[in-house]
C-alpha cells in the first residue's frame, strides 16, 4: 500500500535548465508534505514543506507546488545546478497526529548534466 | 560535529547472528526514530521514542528491539538476523510538539547491514 508515488525512477536535466520533480499521494488525511534530498552515503536532509493550507512555497531556487484536488505535488528547482544532483524523497504525514510519522515516496534520481 | 551519528557504518554479518546499531543526537530533540530503506528503496519508519518512550512501532518483527537508555540516544537491537533483514538502517531525530508540529527529520548518514 504506496501511500506516496514518485513514478519517475530518475530525471537527467541540462545544467541551468528547470527540473521538475513529482509526487502524487493516495492518503487524504496528508496535510503536511516535505521534500528530502540524498547523496550517497549520506542521510536525507531536509529541502522544503508545504501546508495543505498552501498551494505554493518558494525558498531560493526552490518551489513546491501542492494540488491538493489532484493529490499532487511537484518540486522545481531553477536554475539546476551540478551540484543538484541527488535523489530527492516526497514525504507526507497527517500532522493532526504530530510529526511523528513522515510516510515517503521511492525516490527520483536526479542527474543534472554539465 | 555531526548532529546524529550511527555506528557502525558497515555490518556483515551471518544469518542467525545478534547485531546492535547504535545511534546518538547532539540536537536536543525529544523524538528519535529508526527507518528502514529495502532494496526496493522504500524508506519506512520501524520506532519512534518521545523522552525515551515508545510511541510509533511499526508492524516490526519481535526480533527488533529498539532500547532508549536516554532521549540522546536510540539504539537497535536485531536477534537472530534473517536475509531479508539486509538493507540500510536510518536513525533520525526532531523536536516533537503537539498536534500540528511539523518538525523536520535530521537523519543519520544510515548503517548498511548485510546478512549473509
Amino acid at each position: 500500500d504506496q501511500q506516496v508515488k514518485q513514478n519517475s525512477p530518475s530525471l537527467s536535466v541540462q545544467e541551468g535548465r528547470i527540473s521538475i520533480l513529482n509526487c502524487d499521494y493516495t492518503n487524504s488525511m496528508f496535510d503536511y508534505f516535505l521534500w528530502y534530498k540524498k547523496y550517497p552515503a549520506e542521510g536525507p536532509t531536509f529541502l522544503i514543506s508545504i501546508s495543505s493550507i498552501k498551494d505554493k512555497n518558494e525558498d531560493g531556487r526552490f518551489t513546491v507546488f501542492l494540488n491538493k484536488s489532484a493529490k499532487h505535488l511537484s518540486l522545481h528547482i531553477v536554475p539546476s545546478q551540478p551540484g543538484d544532483s541527488a535523489v530527492y524523497f516526497c514525504a507526507a504525514s497527517a500532522t493532526n497526529f504530530g510529526n511523528e510519522k513522515l510516510t515517503f515516496g521511492t525516490g527520483t534520481r536526479l542527474t543534472i548534466i554539465p | 560535529d555531526t548532529a546524529v551519528s550511527q555506528t557502525p557504518k558497515y555490518l556483515v554479518t551471518q544469518m542467525g547472528n545478534d547485531k546492535s546499531i547504535k545511534c546518538e543526537q547532539n540536537l536536543g530533540h525529544d523524538t528519535m526514530y529508526w527507518y528502514k530503506q529495502d532494496s526496493k528503496k522504500f524508506l519506512k519508519i520501524m520506532f519512534s521514542y518521545n523522552n525515551k518512550e515508545l510511541i510509533i512501532n511499526e508492524t516490526v518483527p519481535n526480533r527488533f528491539s529498539p532500547k532508549s537508555p536516554d532521549k540522546a540516544h536510540l539504539n537497535l537491537h536485531i536477534n537472530s538476523l534473517e536475509l531479508g533483514d539486509s538493507a540500510v538502517y536510518f536513525c533520525a531525530s526532531s523536536k516533537r510538539g503537539g498536534r500540528g508540529d511539523t518538525g523536520e527529520l535530521f537523519f543519520g548518514e544510515g548503517s548498511r547491514l548485510t546478512v549473509l
